[in-house]
């Protein structure tokens, strides 16, 4: 089944360390995006990536980094520089140049500091 | 302000009852409208999507975009449990633009 695979669904760590969160996606999308989602608030876009070795911040990229050396690979790693990392982050991708809206989503990664 | 709102709930409905789900945007240029259906735990998945204004159908869902109003809206007929869900209403300015989304609706369905 074509999809999106997030890992890990939960992961708890202390303040100061980083951490990578896995996207991969066997749809044959072009485009991947990074999202972040707090209560309240909807998502919020914090990467994305039109094609491969090619990446742009969204709007609360302060933070995070990503790479994408694979066209099915979006990896995300929460520096220690993100002040409030707690939150539900979701991974999404799209065929690049295609309708807007059009995004499929993963199941989701929350990350909890302690 | 946000380029978006959207009422958070929760609204709580009983079964069968006709749901209607709001949203109000500040930019006119906006011109791709959509809604995301987001189960607990889970990822938005895409429901409905109009370009432009006008209504669109789609069995028990109805799509709603009045531009003059910056005004967009989600109906579900005959609303069931399985409808219980967060939805979120996303907007985006250009063919392949990235969305801006509501906070979204928690919408509750009792039987």
């Amino acid at each position: 089944d074509g999809g999106i695979t997030q890992s890990p669904k939960y992961l708890f760590r202390k303040e100061g360390q980083n951490v990578t969160l896995s996207c991969e996606q066997n749809l044959n999308h072009d485009a991947m995006y990074w999202y972040r989602q707090d209560p309240g608030q909807g998502l919020r876009l914090i990467y994305y990536s039109q094609i491969v070795n090619d990446f742009q911040k969204g709007d609360i990229a302060e933070g995070y980094s990503v790479s994408r050396e694979k066209k099915e690979s979006f990896p995300l790693t929460v520096t220690s520089a993100q002040k409030n990392p707690t939150a539900f982050y979701l991974c999404a991708s799209s065929i690049a140049g295609g309708p807007s809206g059009e995004l499929f989503f993963g199941e989701g990664s929350r990350l909890t500091v302690l | 302000q946000k380029e978006v709102e959207q009422d958070p709930g929760p609204l709580s409905v009983p079964e069968g009852a006709i749901v209607s789900l709001n949203c109000t945007y500040s930019n006119s240029a906006f011109q791709y409208f959509m809604w995301y259906r987001q189960y607990s735990r889970k990822g938005p998945e895409l429901l409905m999507y109009t370009y432009s204004s006008g209504n669109k159908e789609d069995g028990r869902f109805t799509a709603q975009v009045d531009k003059s109003s910056k005004y967009i809206s989600l109906f579900i007929r005959d609303s069931q449990p399985s409808d219980s869900a967060t939805y979120l209403c996303a907007v985006s300015m250009e063919y392949g633009n990235k969305l801006v989304f509501g906070a979204g609706t928690i919408l509750r369905v009792k039987s």
